[in-house]
């Protein structure tokens, strides 16, 4: 059983160019979370979701950001217009679906996000 | 809002020595508490995942204590060595949100 992947692992943007960073959870998961690290910083919840579902989005930016889950293949985390302060590691994990509390996240290796 | 605090922020020892970090939570309203490995510039390693009804959980020579009333965890490492040099994180998973909280770690350093 596959852990959960991200592709790609590293990913290099210009100011203003747009950025896809993907996640395919572990097999048999259908809950998928999107973290973001900032230098010297720890993790940062970002979003939450389901299969074509978005649950909590409370800690993604307001603008620019957007995170999809389709009913088929990855979940994707989209920057649109990047700038320099977009530089960080975007981690995904995945988790079954939940049931009384024994629930663990799975990390995927994270994409690391150098903007130019 | 659930906050998480972890010391000491650094930490460096010799090798042998037996070491604890500590881990910290506001809001004793959790599912369970996990403990975590981070290499520079690399992933997340999970290292111990204590449930909320648990006491320890201890996997070699490491053991998480979790004391969910006073809002406390502690990671022990036994007999260090310098392949155990990476940043410990400590993160919570809060009742009633979908997410876990992270502290911003302890980055320790074991000296040959």
């Amino acid at each position: 059983n596959a852990g959960v992947m991200q592709n790609p692992r590293h990913l290099v943007r210009r100011r203003g160019q747009e950025a896809r960073l993907r996640c395919s959870p572990m097999k048999g998961h259908s809950h998928v979370y999107w973290y973001r690290q900032l230098p010297e910083e720890g993790l940062k919840f970002m979003v939450y979701l389901q299969k074509e579902n978005i649950i909590d989005e409370s800690g993604m930016p307001k603008e620019r950001f957007s995170a999809e889950f389709p009913k088929e293949g990855p979940s994707i985390l989209r920057i649109q217009q990047v700038v320099r302060g977009d530089s960080a590691a975007y981690f995904c994990a995945s988790s079954p679906p939940l049931a009384g509390g024994n629930n663990e996240q799975f990390f995927g290796p994270g994409t690391r996000l150098t903007v130019l | 809002k659930q906050e998480v605090t972890q010391i000491p922020a650094a930490l460096s020892v010799p090798e042998g020595e037996n070491l604890v970090l500590n881990c910290s939570f506001t809001d004793s309203a959790i599912y369970n508490l996990q403990w975590f490995r981070q290499d520079p510039g690399k992933g997340l390693t999970s290292l111990l995942l204590i449930q909320s009804s648990q006491r320890e959980q201890t996997s070699g020579r490491l053991n998480a204590s979790l004391d969910k009333s006073s809002g406390r965890s502690t990671l022990y490492i036994a007999a260090s060595q310098p392949g155990d040099s990476a940043t410990y994180l400590c993160a919570v998973w809060h009742t009633g949100f979908q997410k876990l909280v992270f502290g911003t770690g302890t980055r320790l350093l074991v000296s040959p």
